[in-house]
This record gives C-alpha cells, sequence and structure tokens, in this order.
C-alpha cells in the first residue's frame, strides 16, 4: 500500500526553466508534508517542508504547494540549476501519532540540462 | 557540529553473519530514526527513538533486527545472521521535538551488502 506516490520516475528540465514535481497521497490524516533531494552515495537532504494548515510555502528558489483536497503537493523549483540535478522524495508524516515517522515516496530523478 | 554521522559507510558480509551500525545524530537532537532503502524505492522507516526509549518499531523491523540507543545519544542497529534480502542502504535521521513539526536529517547512509 503506497500511500505516498510520485508517479513521474523521471524529468529532464532545461537550465534556467521551472522544474515541477509532483506528489500524490492517500492518507487524508497526513499533515505535513516535506521534500528531500538526494545525491548518490549521500543521504536525503531536507529541502523544504509544509504543514497541513497552509497551502504554500518558499523558499528562495524553492516553493512547495499543497493542496489538501487534491490530497497533492508539488515542488517548484525557479530558475533550476545544473546542480538541483538529484533525486526528489516527497515525504508525509502524520504529527498527531506523536512519531513524526515520514512515508517517503519512489523519487523522482531531476536532470537540469545546461 | 558536522551532522549526522554513520558508521561504517559500506559494510560486506557472508550470508549467516552478524553486522552492526552506529549513527551520532546531531548533538542536540533528541529523536532518532533508521530507515532503509533499496535501489528505486524511497526510504522505509524501520524504527525511532526518543531519548533512549524505543517508541516505535515497523513491522519490517524483524526478530533478526535490534535497536538501541543507550543514554539517548548515539544508537547502534544490530542485523543477526544476515539474508540476502538484507542487502541495502540504512540511513539513521534526528531531529529536535520543537512543536508539532519539525524536519528530520539524515546521516550519509551505511551501505550493507550480504554475499
Amino acid at each position: 500500500d503506497q500511500q505516498v506516490k510520485q508517479n513521474s520516475p523521471s524529468l529532464s528540465v532545461q537550465e534556467g526553466r521551472i522544474s515541477i514535481l509532483n506528489c500524490d497521497y492517500t492518507n487524508s490524516m497526513f499533515d505535513y508534508f516535506l521534500w528531500y533531494k538526494k545525491y548518490p552515495a549521500e543521504g536525503p537532504t531536507f529541502l523544504i517542508s509544509i504543514s497541513s494548515i497552509k497551502d504554500k510555502n518558499e523558499d528562495g528558489r524553492f516553493t512547495v504547494f499543497l493542496n489538501k483536497s487534491a490530497k497533492h503537493l508539488s515542488l517548484h523549483i525557479v530558475p533550476s540549476q545544473p546542480g538541483d540535478s538529484a533525486v526528489y522524495f516527497c515525504a508525509a508524516s502524520r504529527t498527531t501519532s506523536g512519531t513524526y515517522k515520514y512515508i517517503f515516496g519512489t523519487g523522482t530523478r531531476l536532470k537540469v540540462l545546461a | 557540529d558536522t551532522g549526522v554521522s554513520q558508521n561504517p559507510r559500506h559494510k560486506i558480509t557472508k550470508r549467516g553473519q552478524n553486522v552492526t551500525f552506529r549513527c551520532d545524530p546531531i548533538s542536540e537532537h533528541n529523536r532518532l530514526y533508521w530507515y532503509r532503502q533499496t535501489l528505486g524505492q524511497g526510504p522505509e522507516f524501520l524504527t525511532y527513538f526518543q531519548n533512549e526509549a524505543q517508541l516505535e518499531k515497523s513491522r519490517l523491523l524483524s526478530d533478526r533486527f535490534s535497536a538501541e540507543r543507550p543514554k539517548g545519544s548515539f544508537s547502534t542497529l544490530e542485523i543477526q545472521r544476515t539474508e540476502q534480502g538484507d542487502s541495502a542502504m540504512y540511513l539513521c535521521a534526528s531531529s529536535f521535538l520543537q512543536g508539532a513539526e519539525t524536519e528530520a536529517f539524515f546521516g550519509q547512509g551505511t551501505r550493507l551488502t550480504v554475499v
């Protein structure tokens, strides 16, 4: 039962353009969402998060949008840079459960072309 | 503080042997998590500590797996009688309890290969 889904395994974008990575979830009890970036042979690096009481959070070039009714979130990267090439994971959590464990999607590999 | 540290980075072991991994979290973090990641998948939750108390274990964590966090500082994950299916990247993460939401910071992982 995949509660967090990233349906696009890969995405290629030209440098300077917008990258949009999508994530869907099925559990309406999730109330905290995060995006992580992962380079090969390294652990995931935290990028940005959003609480379910918000619909948008922005940090520099990164913006996360949350659509609770659609159970959908997206990560926008503007402008995209070659160094952004990595695998991006979305994760969801039920903070009311007390453990704050994350349920991860399967990842989207982003390639930014110079 | 250099972040979450995991040792060793790589481990190759023969099937049936026991292995132990260590995680040193960010010093002021009171929460520690272990995850496992296999090829093409996202990290999967294994277990969680708040200070020294192990508060949750995934059903993925068979009785061959045991984790400890003595004194609420570093943690160890031991796998007994390793099987080829245990080959994966084992990730440790830590976070600090402050309010309802907090992001976790991951270490670089220990890649286990069982031959």
